[in-house]
């Protein structure tokens, strides 16, 4: 099966920079997601299609990738920003039309 | 405003059956995929299963392949999930998910509901 390798856990200062990573082989032949999950709230997408940003989510969240690695950056983290993370994506033969990584627990 | 709201039963016994529903308002329903997302007690999210908005074909992970069922009434504005044959480990809060036309991401999602599988 295919999978998305995500840090269990990231940890940022309020008004640092928070990277968190997402790999996979498919990565550069599919579009990556990401979610933004806070406990007892259902997600919310904060980048889709890599680094493209659904209206309403602050400029200082942000989306890239470099091969089969994509990184989701928050700038001047605030507390509010505490959440897990989630990247979604694809693998290429089309069996698996959705995998989500494992998680990355942002702590602020 | 987009609304989702799932409902089904809340406990199960293992090796039975689990139906679940979702029914959305406030966006054109038919127009629009769906999705079934899980979330088992101190796991990550795990997507289990999606449906076309209008040819019908879906999609399953391999955890749910053979022993569920998505559908959707669009008429009614609902989607639905069985899952037979339930084990402990299905238990989960179940989130369904509308998969956006623009983004082709799970662009909004309801507030999931919990489903207990336990003798």
């Amino acid at each position: 099966s295919y999978e998305l390798t995500q840090p269990p856990s990231v940890s940022a200062s309020p008004g640092e920079t928070a990277r968190i990573t997402c790999s996979g082989d498919a990565l550069p032949k599919n579009y990556v997601y990401w979610y933004q999950h806070r406990p007892g709230q259902a997600p919310v997408l904060v980048i889709y299609k890599d680094k493209e940003r659904p209206s309403g989510i602050p400029d200082r969240i942000s989306g890239s990738t470099s091969g089969t690695i994509v990184t989701l950056t928050i700038t001047g983290v605030q507390a509010e920003d505490e959440a897990v993370y989630y990247c979604l994506s694809s693998d290429s033969s089309g069996s698996y039309p959705w995998v989500f990584g494992g998680g990355t627990k942002l702590t602020v | 405003e987009v609304r989702l709201l799932e409902s089904g039963e809340g406990w199960v016994q293992p090796g039975g059956s689990l139906g679940l529903s979702c029914v959305g308002s406030g966006f054109t329903f038919r127009n629009y995929a769906m999705t079934w997302v899980r979330q088992a007690p101190g796991k990550g999210l795990e997507w289990i299963a999606s449906i076309s908005s209008s040819t019908g074909k879906v999609f399953y992970a391999d955890s749910v392949n053979g022993r569920s069922t998505i559908s959707r009434d669009n008429s009614k504005n609902t989607l639905y999930l069985q899952i037979h044959s339930l084990r402990p480990d299905d238990t989960a809060v179940y989130y369904c998910a509308v998969i956006g036309v623009t983004t082709n991401g799970f662009d909004h999602w309801g507030p999931g509901t919990l489903v207990t599988v336990s003798s």
